[in-house]
């Protein structure tokens, strides 16, 4: 199944399929991206992240592709499961040239449901 | 340790009250954050701290302040709150030689104001 972000903040899967979720970010200036998970009543959780210096990275069952071009980021979960039910938020940094800091911009998230 | 802790988990205010909320890392980490999350919203965020000193206020109101006393320590006190100020409260950390990576929240903080 597939998400496309704004337009459909819900993605509904059977447990064994394969997931992708999207994500559109709008600051050129972002260097850094992450990808998190939320459970009810807990904070984002770190999936994977990916740096503008690269456009695919892998982690265990999920993958992260990054397009620059048009400002394009997805989340591939690989045999999705019940406990990957969540809400999926993508997030995009904006490094403030040389500071100590980052600042952090987080997309509206998407519901995943899986099916069992 | 990996984790940052927040605390209280859930706290109930009234409007006239005052309160503060609390936020512990110990990764080393020099750059802290507040951030303000409604229901089926993401997280928006309120203030950033460097090397223990303000660096963004997101135009937050004066109802709302920050405090960092030591590196490892981040608090939000909270006066004359609104209603529409009940949310989850999340603190997360940052590596500051990597401006921003390594990212970690914590749980947050359940606030309702009545």
């Amino acid at each position: 199944g597939e998400s496309v972000g704004l337009h459909l903040p819900t993605l509904s899967v059977q447990e064994g399929d394969n997931s992708i979720i999207n994500c559109a970010y709008s600051n050129s200036a972002s260097d850094y991206f992450i990808w998190y998970k939320q459970e009810s009543g807990k904070g984002p959780q770190f999936i994977i992240d990916i740096r503008s210096n690269m456009d695919k990275r892998q982690g265990q069952r999920v993958t992260v592709l990054l397009n620059k071009t048009v400002k394009h980021l997805s989340l591939q979960i690989a045999a999705t499961q019940p406990g990957d039910s969540a809400v999926y938020f993508c997030a995009e940094n904006e490094n403030a040239g040389g500071t100590s800091y980052g600042k952090l911009t987080f997309g509206q998230g998407t519901i995943l449901t899986v099916h069992p | 340790d990996t984790e940052v802790t927040q605390t209280p988990k859930h706290l109930v205010m009234g409007m006239t009250n005052k309160k503060s909320l609390k936020c512990e890392q110990h990764m080393g980490h020099r750059a802290m954050y507040w951030y303000k999350q409604k229901a089926k919203k993401p997280p928006e965020l309120m203030f950033v701290y460097s090397y223990e000193k303000l660096s963004i206020n997101e135009s937050v109101p004066s109802r709302f302040s920050p405090e960092c006393p030591n590196s490892s320590l981040l608090n939000l006190h909270l006066h004359a709150l609104q209603p529409e100020d009940s949310a989850l409260y999340l603190c997360a950390s940052s590596q500051a030689h990597g401006a921003g990576y390594g990212y970690t929240f914590g749980s947050g903080t359940r606030l309702t104001v009545v």
